[in-house]
């Protein structure tokens, strides 16, 4: 299995405000995500943190607004950009390692007013 | 777009009862499929993975089982707890890439 930990465990941020969450992960791995969770919906991919080339956004996510690092094979960092109160979300980082099984993160709770 | 359906959205059940949640895939193309449980506060734990060549995984009083050619999978919980009240997330992979789409989730209550 896989250790993930994720600072900051929550914040409250004005609009307008930026914000990055950081994700460390206790072994290499090659697949890393980053999901956000509203409230009371479900799981959204945000993009998968690519180590040493850009990140890769899915549909309705974009680079300007949720840039992603992914400086090494244990790390990365999400930040979400110029805040609005509809970013309140839980942010999830995760990994797949081991026979495909997905790890996920503690989760970043966000609430932007 | 692929949509995932989870029934029922909610559960209330006494102690001791046999469960059975559903997953519904709108593209019944699968690699891998996933569940989870989801506490509240806290992230997500994984329960049972069923891979691509796989048809059924068990773990302990959990079954989960994966029909690719309807897109459907079911959780069984056998002799439920109150320690198994949470919210259960079912995600699959639908293009080889380790993207999991996730359900909308059921949340179930288990009274003692």
């Amino acid at each position: 299995s896989a250790v993930i930990s994720q600072k900051p465990s929550r914040d409250i941020c004005q609009r307008g405000t930026s914000l990055t969450i950081q994700c460390q992960v206790d072994s290499q791995v090659t697949m890393m995500f980053w999901y956000r969770q509203q409230p009371g919906q479900s799981l959204t991919l945000i993009a998968t943190a690519n180590q040493g080339s850009e990140a890769t956004y899915e549909s309705g996510f974009v680079i300007d607004k949720f840039p992603i690092s992914r400086p090494n094979l244990t790390f990365s960092t999400l930040t979400v950009s110029n805040m609005s109160p509809e970013d309140s979300s839980i942010y999830l980082c995760s990994v797949v390692i081991l026979r495909e099984t997905q790890y996920f993160g503690p989760g970043t709770r966000l609430l932007v007013l | 777009k692929q949509e995932v359906t989870q029934i029922p959205a909610a559960l209330s059940v006494p102690e001791g009862e046999n469960l059975v949640l559903n997953c519904s895939f709108t593209d019944s193309a699968i690699y891998n499929l996933q569940w989870f449980r989801q506490d509240p506060g806290k992230g997500l734990t994984s329960l049972l993975l069923i891979q691509s060549s796989q048809r059924e995984q068990t773990s302990g009083r959990l079954n989960a089982s994966l029909d690719k050619s309807s897109g459907r999978s079911t959780l069984y919980i056998a002799a439920s707890q109150p320690g198994d009240s949470a919210t259960y997330l079912c995600a699959g992979d639908t293009s080889g890439t380790y993207k999991y789409i996730f359900g909308t989730g059921t949340r179930l209550k288990v009274l003692a």
